[in-house]
């Protein structure tokens, strides 16, 4: 089955420490983003990146870092210079360029806990 | 830039009821629109989208929007809601044609909750 796999599912952080987060998919899809969810705040881009080696920053990448050496493999990392963590984290991918696609596809979410 | 406003964070509504979620966008250029679903501790799920074409859309589970260019709106609606219905409702805007990573703008999402 094609499809984008986030681990693990509940991840739970030290103060001061770096968490990397998985997202996987094999859907053959060029672009892969990061995202932030807090409640009634809805969704927030933290970083996307069109291609392999490359990406950028979107709304809130203060505190977090990725890398893109794989087609699918997008990992975030968040560092201890996020000083407000704790939300889920959802990764999502899509393919450009094809008329009557454009949408994203979605993980089913890493809910990290800072302690 | 563009910009999504869901002006209802919760809509009650009883098993059978038709509803209403309502989305308002923002651009100075054309855009595509999306309604995505995502039910509890879980990821986002395409209900529907508009690119061109038709104003009203359909989508999965039943559901379906309708373009307003002129009123900027992209409103969800059901004639007759289920308890499956339950779930946050996020309404998503993009620019149209630009042919890179479909940057995607959100709204606050809308908590549709349906009682017997």
């Amino acid at each position: 089955d094609g499809g984008i796999t986030q681990s693990p599912k509940y991840l739970f952080r030290k103060e001061g420490q770096n968490v990397t987060l998985s997202c996987e998919q094999n859907l053959n899809h060029d672009a892969m983003y990061w995202y932030r969810q807090d409640p009634g705040q809805g969704l927030r881009l933290i970083y996307y990146s069109q291609i392999v080696n490359d990406f950028q920053k979107g709304d809130i990448a203060e505190g977090y870092s990725v890398s893109r050496e794989k087609k699918e493999s997008f990992p975030l990392t968040v560092t201890s210079a996020q000083k407000n963590p704790t939300a889920f984290y959802l990764c999502a991918s899509s393919i450009e360029g094809i008329a009557g696609v454009n949408e994203q596809f979605f993980g089913p979410g890493t809910r990290l806990t800072v302690l | 830039a563009q910009s999504v406003t869901q002006l209802d964070s919760q809509v009650p509504v009883f098993e059978e009821a038709p509803v209403e979620l309502r989305c308002n966008y923002s651009s100075s250029v054309s855009v595509y629109l999306f309604w995505y679903v995502q039910y509890p501790n879980q990821g986002l799920q395409l209900l529907l989208k508009y690119l061109s074409g038709s104003t009203l859309v359909k989508g999965i589970n039943g559901f379906e929007a309708e373009f307003n260019k002129s009123q900027t709106s992209f409103h969800l609606r059901k004639p007759s809601v289920h308890i499956s219905d339950t779930a946050e409702y996020f309404c998503a805007v993009r620019e149209a044609y630009t042919g890179t990573a479909s940057k995607l703008t959100f709204g606050t999402g809308t908590r549709l909750q349906v009682t017997l």
